[in-house]
């Protein structure tokens, strides 16, 4: 992957609504996509990933992606947020056949009561 | 899985001085990688070590500034030589899962330069 683009830096929402993260990649070759969350203080830990087969990947704590090849998109999902969702996200990206994962800016989602 | 460890956790410097940070794996593992996340800001990798070899850095890092060295295949030092303040950050060292191209990561050594 050259590169990965999220597309929003912060996105705030309530309670108990839906949620997007949006994540966009550039590669000329195939590639593995994952999306990982920092909690506050705390190190990374992956979400999900993406590496072959179905598009719609399921990962923990209610979060799904989509992998769109025609789009280059990986975006993220879960259909109804809690206060405790509130971290920062990545979404990151792995050539096939390579072993350098590049990651987006990130996307800071906030959870409001 | 993997756990990792690192120590510092965390640690205050003065401009000038160098830090070493350790990490250590839970199980054996060919590559080493080494993170550096600045505030509010996403994951850039410094360098990639593998046992017996010399690590290979990314673009805009060099030796003499981030040092590495990886002895065997549990463990791996990171060292910020002649620290200045833009060198404040969050180093991270992370490994790779065997056959899940999924990443582990270690706490992080957050690191602030007076």
């Amino acid at each position: 992957a050259q590169s990965v683009t999220q597309l929003d830096s912060q996105v705030p929402v309530f309670e108990e609504a839906p949620v997007e993260l949006r994540c966009n990649y550039s590669s000329s070759v195939s590639v593995y996509l994952f999306w990982y969350v920092q909690y506050p203080n705390q190190g990374l830990q992956l979400l999900l990933k993406y590496l072959s087969g179905s598009t719609l990947v399921k990962g923990i704590n209610g979060f799904e992606a989509e992998f769109n090849k025609s789009q280059t998109s990986f975006h993220l999902r879960k259909p109804s947020v809690h206060i405790s969702d509130t971290a920062e996200y990545f979404c990151a990206a792995q050539n096939t056949g390579g072993f350098k994962t590049i990651f987006g800016a990130g996307t800071r989602l906030f959870v409001k009561a | 899985s993997a756990v990792i460890s690192q120590k510092p956790s965390r640690d205050i410097c003065q401009r000038g001085t160098s830090l070493t940070i350790q990490c250590q794996v839970d199980s054996q593992v060919t590559m080493m990688f080494w993170y550096r996340q600045q505030p509010g800001q996403s994951l850039t990798l410094i360098a990639t070590a593998n046992q017996g070899s010399e690590a290979t850095y990314e673009s805009g890092f060099v030796i003499d500034k981030f040092p590495i060295s990886r002895p065997n295949l549990t463990f791996s030092t990171l060292t910020v030589s002649n620290m200045s303040p833009e060198d404040s950050s969050i180093y991270l060292c992370s490994v790779e899962g065997r056959g899940t191209y999924e990443q582990y990561f270690g706490p992080g050594t957050r690191l602030t330069v007076t």
